[in-house]
């Protein structure tokens, strides 16, 4: 079964530093393109990152820009995000998805399997 | 705010006809991107709805259909069900190949 599944959530102080996973199952992990998604409590979703196949290219909200790192190893079939100085609104549940790399410029292909989401929250 | 523009809310009787507008720019679908569409039911992780403007993924029924013009995408539904009730989001690409998403549209069945 073509799967994702996120951990690493929890309750943070704020300026803390949380590192999430994501393992896929069932897929090629290199074959796509990962992106990370989130979506804060009564909101809607707000894309976060994204990482291309091999890990060279990398892009990011400017929300998040400079304070999270996405990154993934294809041998371990998992992606990551660390996300330092975190901030009360980061508070939010987390997703990633895949997106098929064969997507082309116009990105034809859409974010077809999504994990289940990890909550990160960010509280004194 | 999104760079996605959806109404908030929209809503229906069963078997009737619903659509849901996305409306862009000429820097994310005016500039070729295509628009995706999502469907977030209660307590469950979003579920690629239309793929490509107007691709269903198999499993997804005929009823639902996506269409894109100009600057701008809509998501139809025909025959309206009680299952349809849900958030329903739309997303693009920006030429600062960024993703972006719509705030999201809430189906309200009656």
């Amino acid at each position: 079964e073509v799967q994702l599944m996120e951990s690493g959530g929890g309750l943070v102080q704020p300026g803390g530093s949380l590192r999430l996973s994501c393992a896929a199952s069932g897929f090629t992990l290199s074959n796509y393109w990962m992106h990370w998604v989130r979506q804060a409590p009564g909101k809607g979703l707000v894309w976060v990152s994204r990482i291309n196949s091999d890990g060279s290219t990398t892009v990011y909200a400017d929300s998040v820009k400079g304070r999270f790192t996405i990154s993934r190893d294809n041998a371990k079939n998992t992606l990551y995000l660390q996300m330092n100085s975190l901030r009360a609104e980061d508070t939010a549940v987390f997703y990633c998805a895949r997106e098929d790399d064969n997507s082309g410029w116009s990105h034809f292909y859409g974010m077809d399997v999504w994990g289940q989401g990890t909550t990160v929250t960010v509280s004194s | 705010q999104s760079v996605l523009t959806q109404p908030p809310s929209v809503s229906g009787a069963p078997g009737q006809r619903v659509t849901i507008s996305c409306t862009g720019s000429s820097s994310n679908i005016g500039a070729g991107y295509d628009v995706h569409w999502y469907q977030r039911l209660p307590g469950t992780a979003p579920k690629l709805l239309i793929y490509g403007n107007n691709n269903r993924p198999s499993g997804v029924p005929d009823r639902f259909s996506g269409s894109k013009s100009g600057t701008s995408a809509s998501l139809a539904i025909t025959g309206l069900q009680a299952e349809d009730e849900a958030d329903y989001y739309c997303q693009s690409y920006d030429s600062s190949l960024s993703v972006v998403f719509g705030g999201g549209t809430k189906l309200t069945v009656l």
